[in-house]
């Protein structure tokens, strides 16, 4: 299967608390696991990513989990400021057909002043 | 400024009708994807090319068709357009061929169909 379930579809925070968001994947191969940070009007950028030879992987105030035998992965924001108001999408790289990233839904995070 | 320019960034046109979207990516990257993103979706992986050759296809309608030219630009092509063909559609490069390194996005092309 190609599927990247991701939850929640919205979020809001206080500011200065911390953010997960959490995916599942169905592909047993896949074996790279990509974050993007999408702000309005722009085009997603990715700001973490993890292998399938590492379970956790941390820049600064953000990091990722990985669990490969319940093929599920997170993305943990500490500290949340203003302008981590953003949509996230996870994505995983499958191998159905050929090599491709495939994309979450997207989770809408909003911080709270 | 990811270095993936996409034009037009908007493009306003009726039912039936046929589009081109143009891409072109990083200097120095071989593969470019594209993405269709609707109204509060995800993005949904159309195809990809590498140095000119299809790479990988996702959920690409036949009515839409691709091409990457050996300058590496690449052309979307969406033909006999319908309402809910309505989405923005991003491009994104990286330099290798097989999907295991960062993805360069534009900032996308809006396409209305009215």
């Amino acid at each position: 299967g190609e599927n990247v379930e991701q939850h929640p579809s919205t979020l809001s925070v206080q500011e200065g608390d911390s953010a997960v968001i959490k995916c599942t994947y169905s592909d047993s191969a896949s074996n790279y696991f990509p974050w993007y940070k999408q702000e309005l009007g722009k085009g997603p950028q990715l700001i973490i990513d993890i292998r399938s030879n590492v379970g956790e992987k941390k820049d600064q105030r953000i990091a990722v989990t990985l669990n490969k035998t319940a093929k599920h992965f997170s993305l943990h924001i500490t500290e949340t400021q203003p302008e981590d108001s953003a949509v996230y999408f996870c994505a995983a790289r499958v191998y159905s057909s050929a090599s491709k990233i495939i994309f979450g839904s997207g989770t809408r995070l909003s911080i709270r002043p | 400024d990811s270095g993936v320019t996409q034009t037009p960034k908007h493009l306003i046109t009726a039912t039936g009708q046929r589009v081109t979207l143009r891409c072109s990516p990083r200097s120095g990257d071989l593969s470019v994807y594209w993405y269709q993103q609707s109204l509060d979706q995800g993005l949904q992986f159309l195809i990809q090319y590498y140095n000119g050759e299809e790479r990988a296809k996702g959920n690409i309608l036949e009515r839409f068709s691709a091409q990457q030219f050996p300058d590496l630009h690449s052309e979307l092509n969406l033909s006999s357009l319908e309402l809910g063909d309505s989405a923005l559609y991003f491009c994104a490069s990286s330099v290798e061929q097989g999907s295991t390194g960062e993805l360069f996005f534009g900032e996308g092309s809006r396409l209305t169909v009215l």
